[in-house]
């Protein structure tokens, strides 16, 4: 079975600083994919950042970064340079080899404050 | 269309009442998902459909809920005689393939169903 956990219900940046939002994952397969979703309050899901299991860089996109350690089955999200609008629930996903299922963890809150 | 469409947005219906949650996903894309947010929740995985086929109903909660999906694209979710416990904000989301590539599934905005 494939599971996501993430640990943090909540957490706090000042703004212009870096953050780090965990997540581990479970499975049994050798190849998958990790995905990071934003959903403000808007309820919006908006997609972020992608690693797959046999990407052997970790995978960034402009203020987001994937810190990727397969050995230790985490893939945290890093967003560098904190903004007033990065306030929002963030989640984590898998997709397993299959290419089926979609799971997500319960995700994180993150505000960041002035 | 230009993205992943669901209708109504909000509905809300009286108790043991049927409900039909509509999805329309990205043209070509072979793969939807539903899934069910309760307030403050993640994301509980209900089912996803291949084409028309559903490899996967094990999230569907109860005998009460069923899906399907015709002709590749539009999906139905259908709620019978609903309960208070199935008010939720119900998301559809397609991606243009299964596997594990930067396939990212892109999401409806949602129809927030009110049990009273």
């Amino acid at each position: 079975a494939q599971k996501i956990t993430q640990t943090q219900p909540g957490m706090f940046v000042q703004e212009k600083e870096a953050v780090t939002l965990d997540c581990t994952y479970d499975t049994s397969d050798q190849s998958y994919g990790l995905f990071w979703y934003k959903q403000p309050s808007s309820g919006e899901m908006i997609f972020l950042i992608y690693q797959g299991s046999y990407d052997e860089q970790n995978a960034t996109e402009g203020r987001y970064s994937l810190n990727f350690q397969k050995a230790r089955k985490s893939a945290n999200l890093v967003i560098s340079a904190s903004q007033l609008g990065d306030s929002a629930m963030y989640f984590c996903a898998m997709r397993g080899n299959q290419g089926g299922k979609l799971i997500f963890g319960q995700g994180t809150e993150l505000s960041v404050k002035p | 269309g230009a993205g992943v469409s669901q209708s109504p947005s909000n509905k809300v219906t009286e108790k043991g009442k049927d409900v039909e949650l509509r999805c329309d996903p990205i043209s070509g894309h072979t793969a939807l998902y539903w899934y069910r947010q309760s307030l403050g929740q993640g994301l509980e995985f209900l089912i996803y459909f291949q084409g028309n086929s559903a490899p996967d109903k094990s999230g569907l909660p109860s005998d009460r809920f069923s899906a399907e999906r015709t002709g590749g694209s539009v999906s139905t979710l259908t709620i019978q005689r609903t309960q208070q416990e199935d008010s939720a904000v119900y998301l559809c989301a397609s991606s243009p393939r299964l596997g594990t590539g930067d396939t990212e599934a892109f999401f409806g905005q949602g129809t927030r169903l009110t049990v009273v």
